[in-house]
Order: C-alpha cells, then structure tokens, then sequence
C-alpha cells in the first residue's frame, strides 16, 4: 500500500525568507501523481502545485516549486519569498495513474510566517 | 467561477438528529467525493462517486449515507449524530483518472458541523 510521509508537523519561516516542506512517499507503481495543498485557518484548501511522474522536469508555480527525486521518493515544496497569506496547513498527496481516483494524505505540515 | 460550493457551512445538531449536508459544482466533474476532517488532521475519504457509481471506505461508518442524484448534486446524511461526528466535512470533485490528467481535486469550502 502507498504511503506518505510528512516528517515535519510544525515549521516556521520569517516574512521574505525561503522555506523547504519536505515529503516523502512509498509506492511500488512507476506511474502516478503528487500534489501540494494548502488550507490556510478556516478557509479552502486549494492546490498549490503539482507533479506527474514522468515528468522529469520539477514543477513550478510562481513562488512555489517542488523539488522531485523519484529515485528517493521524495517530493519536497520549496516556498520563496514567503508572505504572510502563505501561513497554513499543507498537506502532500500521492494518486496512483489509471483508475485510482483516491489521494493518500500525508499528515501535514503546519506553516507559521513571522513578520 | 467554476466551483464547489457547500451548504450549510455550519451546522449545529443535537445528539442523534440526522443532518444533511449539500455540495454543488459546476466543474461538470464527474466524481465527487466526501471527507471528513478533524482538526489539525489530514481529511479521511467517507466516500467517493464516480458518475452515479457509489463507492464506500471500509471503515466508513454505516451512520454516514451519501446520495448523488446529478452531476452536479451530492448529499452527506449523517443519521444520528454523535459526539465524535462532529467535524469539518469537505466536498471535492476532480474530473476521472482514467482519461489521463492528473485528477486534481477541487474543494468547497467545508461545512462545519457542531454536535450538541
């Protein structure tokens, strides 16, 4: 069965700076996706960023982007130039490819920004 | 904007009175799904339609019942209501896997659900 792995439950970060949120997953399939979301306090949790498998390239969206090693199964989300509105609950996920429509979680990572 | 929207957004029950909980979208997304959220915790799956297909978790409680008469329409009846109910409950739709594409789940906004 597939896993995900979010070894940090707390972090922390000062308004501006870099900060890595680090994944890691177990999967015996070769094909599959992982996903970033974000749920700031009491609002919607939202799609930060996401990586398809085959895809060798790393994946970025304005300030964010993934850093991922297959090999190590590791799918880490770097945050650049972070901002107050980036504090909250991120969450990664792994789908399997094909017919799997279910996301396995990982427990969550909760980002404080110190101004 | 295309999106999800839930109703109510808070609920208070009292002990045992059933609840209904409603999610819409207008992604045209043909799988819907139901997760409940404790705080601080990642979501946990209830259940998951895809088209009219119903599909339950394992360890989904038999309390929790779901009905999807559209596309666009998805309902959560929890029958009676117990104190470790109360949570956030978080509709999603993604369009299918199948087809390819990476499946990306969309949220509503969550209704909250207060058991008394």
């Amino acid at each position: 069965a597939q896993t995900v792995t979010q070894s940090q439950p707390e972090m922390s970060v000062q308004e501006a700076e870099t900060v890595t949120l680090s994944c890691t997953y177990d999967t015996s399939e070769s094909d599959y996706y992982l996903f970033w979301y974000k749920q700031p306090p009491s609002r919607q949790m939202i799609l930060v960023i996401r990586q398809e498998a085959y895809k060798q390239q790393n994946a970025t969206e304005n300030r964010f982007s993934v850093n991922f090693q297959k090999a190590a199964k590791s799918f880490s989300l770097k945050i650049s130039d972070s901002q107050l509105g980036d504090a909250a609950m991120y969450f990664c996920a792994y789908r399997g490819a094909g017919n799997n429509r279910k996301l396995i979680w990982g427990l969550g990572t909760s980002l404080a920004v110190n101004p | 904007d295309a999106m999800v929207i839930q109703n109510p957004r808070y609920q208070v029950t009292q002990f045992g009175k059933p609840v209904t909980l409603s999610c819409s979208q207008t992604l045209n997304h043909n799988v819907m799904y139901w997760y409940q959220q404790k705080s601080s915790q990642a979501p946990k799956l209830l259940f998951h339609y895809y088209d009219k297909d119903f599909n339950n978790e394992a360890d989904t409680p038999d309390n929790f019942q779901s009905r999807r008469p559209n596309t666009s329409f998805c309902f959560l009846d929890i029958r009676s209501p117990g104190l470790g109910d109360a949570a956030m409950y978080l509709c999603a739709t993604s369009s299918s896997g199948t087809s390819g594409g990476a499946g990306e789940l969309f949220f509503g906004e969550g209704s909250r659900l207060t058991v008394l």
